[in-house]
């Protein structure tokens, strides 16, 4: 059984840089192929994708945030992290991440429960 | 990048009948690399189709999708009680993958 779990702030100020770590379990990053993706969603708004992270070191970022977000990935210890910078209150979410199950489709599947980070000062 | 447009944005129906959810994307990616997911108030989305028409694992056969190119159609065939959600679709033939903005389905 997959699951994926995200940890991290729940409350960070603007200008801040947030660092969440997703947590995961039934699969790894050593087998070709597979990935592991951050999304966010906004209280009330639609899903968006952040960033990608592959088996094979391979990293893809969304254009509009590439600036501000770093995806990095521990395969020893079965984690992914992603940081973004100069948090501001727009960035209030639901942050959540998923695996990425087969090369060269990028669905994900199963997803995480999510973790709610405000930003407010 | 390619915009999902989804329609309706809310659709009212009860059990029972047949619910059809549509996603239009702004240009074609690669031809099926379309999915939908289920997502219920405070709960992670569920994968429910890939590649446009290919149930996920553990999804009744009264979900089915179909399309390609920048049309793809989700329809729930009897709704359930527990098929009330919003439904969204992504596309990830193109990056950045994108998502639509959803459809509400309610009774």
């Amino acid at each position: 059984q997959i699951t994926l779990k995200e940890s991290g702030p729940t409350l960070v100020k603007p200008t801040q840089t947030l660092t969440l770590t997703c947590t995961f379990s039934g699969f790894s990053l050593y087998t070709s192929g597979v990935g592991v993706g951050w999304m966010r969603q906004p209280p009330g708004k639609a899903l968006e994708w952040l960033a990608v992270a592959y088996w094979n070191d391979d990293k893809r970022y969304s254009p509009s945030l590439k600036t501000r977000l770093t995806i990095t990935k521990d395969t020893s210890k079965n984690q992914v992290v992603l940081t973004m910078t100069n948090m501001d209150p727009v960035d209030t979410a639901t942050y959540y991440c998923a695996h990425r199950p087969l090369p060269g489709q990028n669905w994900f599947d199963p997803w995480g429960q999510g973790i709610l980070v405000t930003v407010s000062s | 990048e390619i915009v999902l447009t989804q329609s309706p944005g809310t659709l009212s129906l009860s059990p029972g009948e047949r619910a059809t959810l549509s996603c239009r994307a702004s240009q074609s990616g690669s031809s099926s690399y379309l999915a939908w997911y289920q997502q219920k108030p405070g709960q992670a989305p569920r994968l429910l189709i890939y590649g446009a028409s290919s149930r996920a694992t553990g999804i009744p056969d009264r979900f089915s999708g179909s399309g390609s190119g920048t049309d793809f159609t989700l329809t729930i065939s009897r709704l359930e009680p527990e098929d009330f959600a919003v439904y969204y679709c992504q596309q990830y033939g193109s990056s950045p993958w994108t998502f639509g903005q959803g459809t509400k389905v309610e009774s």
